[in-house]
């Protein structure tokens, strides 16, 4: 079975641009999470999709942070525009409503110029 | 809103130690309470999870769970090299899942 994936892995980015951060959950979860970890804060938690419909923006995330679900099986994570406090690896998870365990991707570690 | 709460932040033992991790939690009425394990530049992978008060073990670890002193722990017997990590709870509902900051751990060969 797929686990979480992500892409990219990477990304390098001049303050100012438009990221967009991609996600395909495990096939049959109906949870997804976006979560963003620094050595400081941890895991902050951007926004939750309950079968697409989001459920949790993340408050102080909104301004520039957008996760939208386009269907069951992709996600995506624009940060519009960047900035350098924006550095950080974002985890993307989906979760198992029987068990009620996440699975996690790999990360997207962002930097911010 | 929850707010979940990790010590030590960091932890060194040696080989073969016992060792005990913290997480205090505020939302009483959460009901599901994991520990998540993250090798270095790796995802975070669960590790266990409790979700009535008592204790749970599960070969070299064990949870123990106080719903009403708001406290959850992971005990890890004959602590390995291969378990340093960083370890990190989670607290939720049926809703949204909420982590501590973490402990980082590091066994000493």
């Amino acid at each position: 079975d797929a686990g979480v994936t992500q892409t990219p892995r990477h990304e390098v980015a001049e303050k100012g641009q438009t990221i967009i951060l991609k996600c395909e959950p495990v096939s049959g979860h109906n949870d997804l999470f976006w979560y963003r970890q620094t050595k400081i804060q941890g895991l902050e938690l951007l926004s939750y999709f309950r079968s697409k419909s989001l459920m949790e923006d993340g408050g102080a995330f909104k301004d520039r942070f957008k996760a939208e679900m386009l269907n069951s099986s992709f996600s995506t994570l624009k940060i519009q525009p960047t900035e350098p406090k924006d550095s950080a690896v974002y985890l993307c998870a989906s979760r198992d409503r029987g068990t009620g365990q996440l699975y996690f991707g790999e990360g997207s570690k962002l930097t911010v110029l | 809103q929850q707010n979940v709460q990790q010590s030590p932040e960091s932890l060194i033992v040696p080989e073969g130690a016992r060792t005990s991790l913290n997480c205090t939690f505020s939302d009483s009425a959460s009901q599901y309470f994991w520990w998540y394990r993250q090798h270095s530049g790796k995802a975070p992978k669960a590790l266990m999870s409790i979700f009535s008060n008592g204790e749970k073990e599960e070969g070299r670890f064990t949870i123990h769970l106080n719903k009403a002193s708001l406290h959850f722990s992971l005990h890890i017997r004959d602590s390995q090299p291969s378990d340093s990590a960083l370890y990190l709870c989670a607290v939720s509902n049926t809703d949204k899942v909420v982590f501590g900051t973490g402990t980082r751990l590091q066994v000493s060969p």
